[in-house]
């Protein structure tokens, strides 16, 4: 079975500060998967990211995969209020055909995260 | 129009009931989803299906059964309903990459 922990679980923050949210397994995915949810709506998906090192970058946003493709991170610079919400991150099992975890998502608990004005 | 509908929105039912969420996606993904999400817990798997003939356990199967009807509409039905079953579920599908794309929720509440 492949984990998934996130941290932290909460996080409580002001306007204009730095966050980083971190998601790490001893398992290797296929590629890692961040998403943002808000209340009473699905999760949406953020960025994928694939290669090992890989580094993405969507605005203030920025996601980045373990060279070892084991772990991952979201970095926000100068957190704004709309930032306010609950991010997942997720792994996606191995790309062999025919093995348990195949094409399957694995979720973190997840990171509420809430900006003060 | 969303790409993935799940009805209804909100349902309360008492233990030991049938009930059945269902589930529409417009995207022609051949891959489907249920999930469920418990404060704390994230999203668990209930079931995925990869074609309209295949369906399979995700990890958290017990209690539950799906029906994948065609393409488009995949529904999960809880035989006999119980608190701990209270929870948001989710529906979702996925391209051939992994890009995983959420309906709305469906909230249970059992009594």
């Amino acid at each position: 079975t492949q984990l998934l922990e996130q941290s932290p679980q909460f996080l409580s923050i002001q306007e204009g500060e730095n966050l980083t949210v971190y998601c790490n397994s001893s398992s290797v995915f296929s590629s890692l998967q961040w998403y943002r949810q808000e209340p009473g709506e699905g999760p949406v998906l953020l960025v994928t990211v694939v290669t090992g090192g890989e580094v993405k970058k969507l605005k203030r946003l920025t996601f980045q995969f373990g060279d070892a493709r084991k772990d991952s991170s979201l970095h926000i610079t100068a957190a704004q209020t709309g930032d306010t919400g609950l991010y997942l991150c997720a792994g996606k099992g191995p790309a062999n055909a025919g093995g348990t975890s195949y094409g399957k998502l694995t979720f973190g608990q997840g990171t509420i995260l809430t900006v003060h004005p | 129009d969303a790409d993935v509908t799940q009805t209804p929105r909100n349902r309360i039912t008492k233990t030991g009931k049938r009930i059945m969420l269902e589930c529409s996606q417009t995207k022609g993904h051949d891959r489907m989803y249920w999930y469920r999400q418990d404060p704390g817990l994230g999203l668990q798997l209930i079931y995925y299906s990869f074609d309209v003939k295949d369906i399979n356990k995700g990890e958290i199967s017990d209690g539950y059964s799906v029906s994948r009807q065609a393409q488009a509409k995949f529904s999960l039905s809880l035989e006999s309903a119980i608190p701990n079953q209270t929870a948001l579920y989710f529906c979702a599908t996925s391209d051939f990459k992994g890009n995983t794309f959420f309906g709305p929720g469906t909230r249970l509440t059992v009594l």
